[in-house]
């Protein structure tokens, strides 16, 4: 079965340089979410999507922009990288079937590992 | 205060035995969905199960049971005659209504160390 594909799954960058993640979701699944995960850390939620509209909003930084395109892809855009944005960063996605409790189970993506030197 | 507390930060068991990672969260919605996850070490969050808090029916699949104790707010993982490639983290997670119970809060994790 098709997963959740991320890309790249690794990527070194510099401070003050900026980065772009790609994330694919599970093919009809119509909500991607972001997670970061600093080392020995929880994943901790950045942003969500649904229909290609921002649904919910966590500790994402403002020098991080993200959006979901008409084919239900999401990119997670990174500015003025800090040695702090060195992290695994997670894309999840759903599919909503509408009414309360009815979104399905959350995959995860394998993740992008992203270090800032 | 933390929403899903996963006490046990590391434990180490040897193979075949059983063992049981513990999950207690706090909610003040009656409507909740519970969650565990596996990471192991090559980094990828592996889906385990999900639990509606209507659902305090126990489950098996395999070597794993889950036990949802809505009494105590716990939602504990058992894994039985425990293998070298259990080792890995275990992250329990809670969504609630104020997100659309899409986004989850995440536990700590515990890691557990399974050698031969």
């Amino acid at each position: 079965a098709a997963g959740v594909i991320q890309s790249p799954r690794h990527l070194i960058k510099e401070k003050r340089e900026t980065a772009t993640l790609k994330c694919y979701p599970i093919p009809r699944h119509d909500t991607v979410y972001w997670y970061q995960q600093g080392p020995g850390q929880d994943p901790q939620f950045l942003i969500s999507f649904y229909e290609k509209m921002q649904s919910d909003k966590g500790s994402i930084p403002d020098r991080f922009s993200a959006q979901q395109f008409s084919d239900y892809h999401s990119e997670l855009n990174m500015s003025s990288l800090e040695l702090g944005d060195s992290a695994l960063y997670f894309c999840a996605s759903s599919r909503w079937t509408g009414g309360a409790m009815s979104n399905e189970k959350l995959f995860f993506g394998s993740g992008t590992q992203l270090s800032v030197l | 205060a933390q929403k899903v507390t996963q006490a046990q930060t590391e434990i180490s068991v040897v193979e075949k035995e059983d063992v049981t990672l513990d999950c207690v969260y706090e909610t003040r919605d009656t409507t909740y969905y519970l969650f565990w996850y596996k990471q192991p070490p090559s980094g990828e969050l592996v889906f385990l199960i999900r639990r509606n808090s209507f659902d305090e029916q126990n489950e098996i699949s395999g070597r794993y049971s889950w036990n949802f104790q809505k009494s105590t707010s716990s939602f504990n993982f058992t894994i039985t005659a425990s293998q070298v490639v259990d080792s890995a983290v275990y992250f329990c997670a809670l969504s609630e209504p104020n997100s659309g119970y899409s986004t989850l809060t995440f536990g700590k994790g515990t890691m557990l160390l399974v050698s031969p």
